[in-house]
């Protein structure tokens, strides 16, 4: 049973463009939640995380939007760039097991120049 | 490099062999952690110590499978009479989990193909 929904499943954005990934959780006692950027045959890397303290957390292009009532949490990013195209994947963890995370399906991202 | 580092980065065994796995952690990390990737799914949790308890196994670990962290530093991950299902990337990550924590560091991963 998958813990952590990711949609959509692959998106092609041109250059400049933002990219919106979602995510749904079941788990309320899910406390942190990460976005990974993985490469192909690169292991997965931290891109930006989330507590759901916050509704809303940027880090350069990079944004989390955070929605606790509805369970959802998104990743846009902005001003998308080739160097972007990678799978995201969205995860949640409980800080009890903290490095134990429930992935999403991933979404690959293609941003065409 | 002081990252996660996986050896060997591939594997190809034929079905029933014995395989292991080696991933050394980020030197002051205590917790490391296992888990599987198939394509185009995200990874799975296998198993997870903090130090050199294993504190955690998944479902998903069957009795073919056995990781060890001894001493909580290096890990192994053994998968005994292989088959064609266990075909897939093997991630090890470590953190530090104590009065801080840090993020989870990924290695890059160790593809097994088998034949």
């Amino acid at each position: 049973q998958q813990q952590v929904k990711q949609s959509p499943q692959s998106l092609i954005v041109q250059k400049g463009g933002i990219s919106i990934i979602n995510c749904a959780y079941e788990n309320t006692a899910f406390d942190y939640f990460p976005w990974y950027q993985q490469f192909p045959g690169k292991g997965p890397a931290l891109l930006i995380a989330i507590r759901p303290d916050v509704s809303e957390k940027k880090e350069g292009r990079f944004t989390i939007s955070f929605n606790k009532s509805a369970k959802q949490f998104s990743l846009h990013i902005m001003d998308s760039q080739p160097g972007d195209s990678a799978t995201y994947f969205c995860a949640a963890s409980e800080t009890d097991s903290w490095g134990k995370f429930q992935f999403g399906a991933g979404t690959q991202v293609v941003v065409t120049p | 490099d002081t990252g996660v580092s996986q050896d060997p980065r591939h594997k190809i065994t034929k079905r029933g062999q014995n395989v292991t796995f080696r991933c050394d952690p980020i030197s002051e990390h205590n917790r490391l952690y296992w888990y599987r990737q198939t394509l185009g799914q995200g990874p799975e949790f296998l198993t997870y110590f903090q130090n050199e308890a294993q504190l955690e196994k998944s479902r998903l670990l069957s009795d073919r499978f056995s990781a060890e962290r001894p001493k909580g530093s290096f890990s192994t991950l053994e998968i005994q009479r292989t088959e064609q299902g266990d075909s897939a990337m093997y991630l090890c990550a470590s953190s530090y989990r104590g009065y801080m924590n840090t993020e989870a560091f990924f290695g890059q991963g160790t593809r097994l193909t088998v034949v």
